[in-house]
């Protein structure tokens, strides 16, 4: 069966701009989570979505946004770029946000901001 | 902020030879997961291990957790130029959801 699909895959958008990525995670995986990655900080998490309500936010600001869809596909915001936005975001699914879950990722949307 | 710390950082070894690389934790986990990540690509799960667990095999890979000592391993055997990558663990705190927390990762370099 398919594996966690991100779109797009890469962009680049300028500072003060806003972007949305898309994660369509395993059929059948109803928990969401995105994270964040980059060089200097490594991989964080941003936030976590089950039945369309968020559970768990990770340690961003605000401008850092995101829903899940009744189909459980999820998508997340980024308001008001900036240059320190510029990471692989990566998306991940599991069958539910309960212990003992593998953890699916994704190929992940890469992001410069320019 | 990471919880977990991999080590090393990087290994570069011999097509053959076997990998050994170390997670470390801080706080009571429920289970912890090791990935490998190609560069650029995204997050390719090996194996989960939970927390009442002390072994566990795939293939070429050996996990070993140590709760006692907040500590993790993951061996490759017979390496090969295939298993270049990075490699990470996470874990999952008792007291979370499906949060996981990774380590800065070891970088492994198989030299044919």
């Amino acid at each position: 069966k398919a594996g966690v699909t991100q779109t797009p895959r890469y962009l680049i958008k300028t500072r003060g701009q806003q972007v949305t990525l898309s994660c369509s995670p395993i059929s059948g995986h109803r928990s969401v989570s995105w994270y964040q990655q980059t060089p200097g900080q490594g991989l964080q998490f941003l936030f976590e979505y089950f039945s369309e309500t968020q559970r768990n936010k990770g340690n961003f600001p605000g401008r850092f946004s995101g829903r899940q869809f009744s189909n459980s596909r999820s998508e997340m915001n980024v308001s008001t770029l900036e240059l320190g936005d510029s990471a692989l975001y990566l998306c991940a699914s599991s069958l539910e946000p309960f212990r003992g879950n593998t953890i699916y990722f994704g190929e992940g949307s890469w992001l410069t901001v320019v | 902020s990471q919880q977990g710390e991999e080590d090393p950082q990087a290994l570069s070894i011999q097509e053959g030879e076997n990998a050994t690389m170390n997670c470390s934790y801080k706080t009571s986990i429920n289970n912890l997961q090791w990935y490998r990540q190609n560069s650029g690509r995204g997050l390719v799960h090996l194996i989960l291990i939970r927390s009442n667990e002390r072994e566990k095999h795939s293939g070429r890979l050996r996990v070993t957790l140590d709760t006692s000592k907040k500590s993790s391993s993951l061996l490759i055997t017979a390496s090969r130029a295939a298993d270049t990558a990075s490699y990470f663990c996470a874990t999952d705190g008792i007291q979370g959801a499906q949060k996981l927390v990774f380590g800065q990762g070891t970088r492994l370099t198989i030299n044919p």
